[in-house]
Order: structure tokens, then C-alpha cells, then sequence
């Protein structure tokens, strides 16, 4: 079974600072969705990557899968206090026919005003 | 606007008792899923449903029964069986034409009492 390892677990940042958060699968991602969860709510898509090399931004967020499709990393440049929140990645499994996701253990994030 | 209700957004369960927790789209979409958060842990697959009347154990079914008589309807129960229920249990549904992978729900806590 595919397996999704994130780091940090936490990360604690000044407002303003940019930071990095990394998953790293052990098998070829077929579709890599990053997530964001408040604590105590549901998780709200951030961006979906497909192929080797892609690279989407949405304001200040920006995520990266690699070329060999096994790792992403998700920048925030300029950290906010909105920033705050768990960032969790997911990977597609292409085999079934149902989608099924499997989850990282998720990134804390902290930004300090 | 479409989405997912899951209720009631807090429970409190007495040791041995039975317990279901709500969970409605209306979406359209076919499969719907129950997971399990606890902290630092990530997010585990309950249970999966891709149709109607048909459902699937994910990695922690011990414990937990689910139905799925309607498309739009997919509720829990965790059971006396299950000896650690306190966490955050997260619904969400998906449709294979989908680009945002799943759509959740706001969770409901449970915690034993």
C-alpha cells in the first residue's frame, strides 16, 4: 500500500517568513491534493498536481510535484496568521475503480503575528 | 449551494452505548467515505461506499457499521465494540470526474464519557 510521509509535523514561523512543507511517497503519485484543515473543521482543497515537474500557485501558496513523481512540496511565501492550519497531502490510488485517498499525517502550522 | 452535512458536530457517548453519526451530500456524487483523525495520526479509511446498497471495509472497520440505502446518505455507527471511539470523524464524498479528489464535511467529535 502506498504510504505518505510529511514533514515537518510542525512548523512554527514569524509572520512574513516563507516556509516549506514536504511529501514524500514511497510509490509514483498519480495525483497529489493538498489540503487545509482549521482545527475542528473539514479540509478545504487547496491544489491538485498531476504530472512530472507540474507546478500550480494560488496567491501566495505555490505546490510542486517533482519529475519523478514521488515527491511534492507546498512553499507559502510571506506567511500570514490566515496561513495557520494543518496542511495535509493525499495521494490518489489508481487501482479499483473507486478513488480512494491516502492521507500524510498532516503538517501544523503556527505563524506568529 | 452543494455540499456535505455531517451532524451533530459534537457527541458524547457512554461506555457501551452505540452511537450514529449523520452524514448528507447533495452533490451527486457516487462514493462517499467515513474517516478517523486523531492527532499527529493523520487521516484512516472507516468505511467506503462507491454505490447504492454496497460498501467497503477501509484500514479500521473493527468497531464501526455503515449503511448506504440512499446515494445521499451515508451514516455511522460506532459501536460498543469499538474501545477507543474519542476522535474527529470527517465524512466526504467524490466523483471520479472530480479535480478536487474529495469534498468534506465539518467533522463531528465524539468523545467518550
Amino acid at each position: 500500500s502506498q504510504e505518505l510521509e510529511q514533514s515537518p509535523q510542525s512548523l512554527i514561523v514569524q509572520e512574513g517568513k516563507n516556509l516549506t512543507i514536504n511529501c514524500t511517497s514511497s510509490k509514483t503519485l498519480y495525483g497529489l491534493y493538498w489540503y487545509k484543515q482549521k482545527y475542528g473543521e473539514g479540509l478545504i482543497f487547496l491544489m491538485m498536481l498531476q504530472k512530472g515537474g507540474e507546478e500550480k500557485s494560488h496567491e501566495k501558496i505555490t505546490a510542486k510535484l517533482d519529475e519523478k513523481k514521488q515527491q511534492s512540496s507546498l512553499h507559502i511565501t510571506a506567511s500570514q496568521p490566515s496561513h495557520a492550519g494543518i496542511y495535509l497531502c493525499g495521494a490518489d490510488n489508481p487501482s479499483g475503480s473507486a478513488r480512494q485517498l491516502t492521507f500524510g499525517s498532516g503538517t501544523q502550522l503556527t505563524v506568529l503575528p | 449551494d452543494g455540499g456535505i452535512t455531517q451532524s451533530p458536530k459534537y457527541l458524547f457517548r457512554k461506555e457501551g452505548q452505540n452511537v450514529t453519526l449523520s452524514c448528507e451530500q447533495n452533490l451527486n456524487h457516487d462514493a462517499m467515505y467515513w474517516y478517523r483523525q486523531d492527532p499527529g495520526q493523520g487521516l484512516r479509511l472507516i468505511y467506503y461506499s462507491q454505490i447504492v446498497n454496497d460498501f467497503q471495509k477501509g484500514d479500521i472497520a473493527e468497531g464501526y457499521s455503515v449503511s448506504r440505502e440512499k446515494k445521499e446518505s451515508f451514516p455511522l455507527t460506532v459501536t460498543s465494540a469499538q474501545k477507543n471511539p474519542t476522535a474527529f470523524y470527517l465524512c466526504a464524498s467524490s466523483s471520479r470526474s472530480s479535480n478536487y479528489g474529495y469534498t468534506f464535511g465539518s467533522g463531528t467529535r465524539l468523545t467518550v464519557v
